[in-house]
């Protein structure tokens, strides 16, 4: 069965302090990893998609990278203004399949 | 401004009661899709639609219908037989091919009075 996992739960963070969320996957055939930023009360943001094995992307300060079994969301001197649940979400199979969640990292960064 | 629409924001249903949520979006895309979220867990998929008149159901669709008549709308009927419709609903749509990066609408709250 295809599954998503997060890690931590809750992440509590000074501001400054970088650290890493986890999230590991078991599908077969990953057409893509998505990572999603999603504030109480609202939709989630995309951030980023990841295709394949050793690809990175950054976006101010939030890089995130893929491995065969993991991808992880490195925050960088993170601010206050970044705390929000972050979830990532795996496609797999066949074109126009939906997503699979995650049940989300909450970060909270405090100044 | 081209985005996703949902409404409306807060939604109060009575028992035997169906309610509608809207879901529009005007940046062209083929696939549509509604999710479900609940406190500590992760979005589940109601049902999708990757075509005009055509659906599929997700993992919870029992107690919900959809319809795909126009590539911009699908609408979500929460119907009586769901028994326990208090969520957060979300509508994300996409485009189809190689790259199908989903974005959602800001999510409809449905309460149960």
């Amino acid at each position: 069965e295809d599954q998503v996992t997060q890690s931590p739960e809750a992440l509590r963070l000074q501001e400054g302090e970088s650290s890493s969320l986890n999230c590991s996957y078991t599908v077969s055939g990953l057409r893509g990893l998505f990572w999603y930023r999603q504030d109480p009360g609202k939709g989630p943001e995309f951030l980023f998609t990841l295709y394949s094995a050793g690809e990175e992307k950054e976006k101010e300060r939030l890089k995130a990278t893929l491995t065969k079994k993991e991808s992880f969301l490195h925050i960088t001197a993170p601010k206050p203004e970044d705390s929000a649940t972050y979830l990532c979400a795996v496609q797999a199979g066949q074109a126009g399949t939906a997503l699979i969640f995650g049940k989300g990292t909450t970060l909270s960064v405090s100044s | 401004d081209g985005g996703i629409t949902q409404s409306p924001k807060y939604l109060f249903r009575k028992e035997g009661q169906n309610v509608t949520l809207s879901c529009e979006q005007n940046l062209n895309h083929d696939a549509m899709y509604w999710y479900r979220q609940d406190p500590g867990q992760g979005l589940r998929l109601i049902y999708y639609s990757q075509i005009v008149n055509d659906f599929q159901k997700g993992d919870i669709a029992e107690g919900y219908s959809v319809s795909r008549e126009k590539k911009e709308s699908f609408p979500l009927t929460v119907t009586s037989a769901q028994k326990n419709p208090t969520a957060f609903y979300l509508c994300a749509s996409s485009i189809r091919g190689q790259q199908e990066t989903q974005y959602f609408g800001p999510g409809t709250r449905l309460l149960v009075l």
